[in-house]
C-alpha cells in the first residue's frame, strides 16, 4: 500500500541553523501539508500546498519557514534560522483521489539545542 | 478561531467493553470529519472519516456525526489492549484547506 515517507526520522540542530525536512508524498496525490506537534500538545497545521503554490498557511508559518516541491516527488519544509521553540515532531501529509483524506508520514523529530 | 475539543482522559475501559470517545467543534462550515489514532511517538493513523449526519460503521468502529449539535463521536466495540492509544478528532473545512485537530483522548484498555 502506498505511503508517505519522511527523512530524516530525527534531526538535531543548533539554534540559528537552517534545517530541511523532506517528504515523499503518495504518488498520485495532489495536495500536500505540513503539520507539527510539540511534545504533549495538539497537532497544529502549518501549511498546505497545491499546484506548486501555497494555498493556506497558519500564523506559525512565518518568514522563517518555506516549502518547496523541487522535483515533482519530494516536498520539503525549510526552517531558515531555527529557534528552541521549533523543537517538535513535523508531519507531512498528502491527499488525493479518490477521497479527501489526508495520510500522514511517520514524522521527523526536530530537536533544537 | 476554529476549535475542536476533546476530553483528554484517560478513558479506561476493560477489555471487551465499548469505548465511547467524543468531540465537539466550533466551525459550522466544517464539512469533513476524521478520527485518527496516535500511538506514543508515532504519527496519526486514519481510522475513519464521516461526512453526513448519522452513523458510519467499519468493523469494530462506528463514527457518529450530528452537525446541528456540532458533535462527532467514535465508538469502539469489543475493545482490545492494542486499542490503547490517543484518539484524535480532526475537522476539515474546505475554505481553510486544513485539518484542525482536537487535543486527543487517551484510551486505556485493561486486560
Amino acid at each position: 500500500e502506498p505511503e508517505v515517507t519522511q527523512t530524516p526520522s530525527h534531526q538535531v540542530t543548533q539554534m540559528g541553523q537552517e534545517v530541511i525536512l523532506r517528504c515523499v508524498p503518495i504518488s498520485n496525490h495532489l495536495y500536500f501539508y505540513w503539520y507539527r506537534q510539540i511534545l504533549g500538545q495538539k497537532v497544529e497545521f502549518l501549511v498546505s500546498f497545491y499546484n506548486n503554490e501555497i494555498s493556506e498557511k497558519s500564523e506559525i508559518f512565518d518568514d522563517q519557514f518555506s516549502v518547496e516541491r523541487p522535483d515533482g516527488s519530494n516536498f520539503t519544509l525549510k526552517i531558515r534560522s531555527t529557534k528552541l521553540e521549533d523543537s517538535a515532531m513535523y508531519f507531512c501529509a498528502s491527499e488525493g483521489p479518490p477521497t479527501d483524506t489526508q495520510y500522514f508520514g511517520p514524522g521527523t523529530r526536530l530537536t533544537v539545542l | 478561531q476554529k476549535e475542536v475539543e476533546q476530553n483528554s482522559g484517560p478513558l479506561s475501559v476493560p477489555e471487551g467493553a465499548i469505548a465511547s470517545l467524543n468531540c465537539t467543534y466550533s466551525d459550522r462550515g466544517s464539512q469533513s470529519f476524521f478520527w485518527y489514532r496516535q500511538y506514543s511517538g508515532k504519527s496519526p493513523e486514519l481510522i475513519m472519516s464521516i461526512y453526513s449526519n448519522g452513523d458510519k460503521e467499519d468493523g469494530r468502529f462506528t463514527a457518529q456525526l450530528n452537525k446541528a449539535s456540532q458533535y462527532v463521536s467514535l465508538l469502539i466495540r469489543d475493545s482490545q489492549p492494542s486499542d490503547s492509544a490517543t484518539y484524535l478528532c480532526a475537522v476539515f473545512n474546505n475554505a481553510g484547506n486544513m485539518l484542525t485537530f482536537g487535543g486527543g483522548t487517551r484510551l486505556m484498555v485493561k486486560p
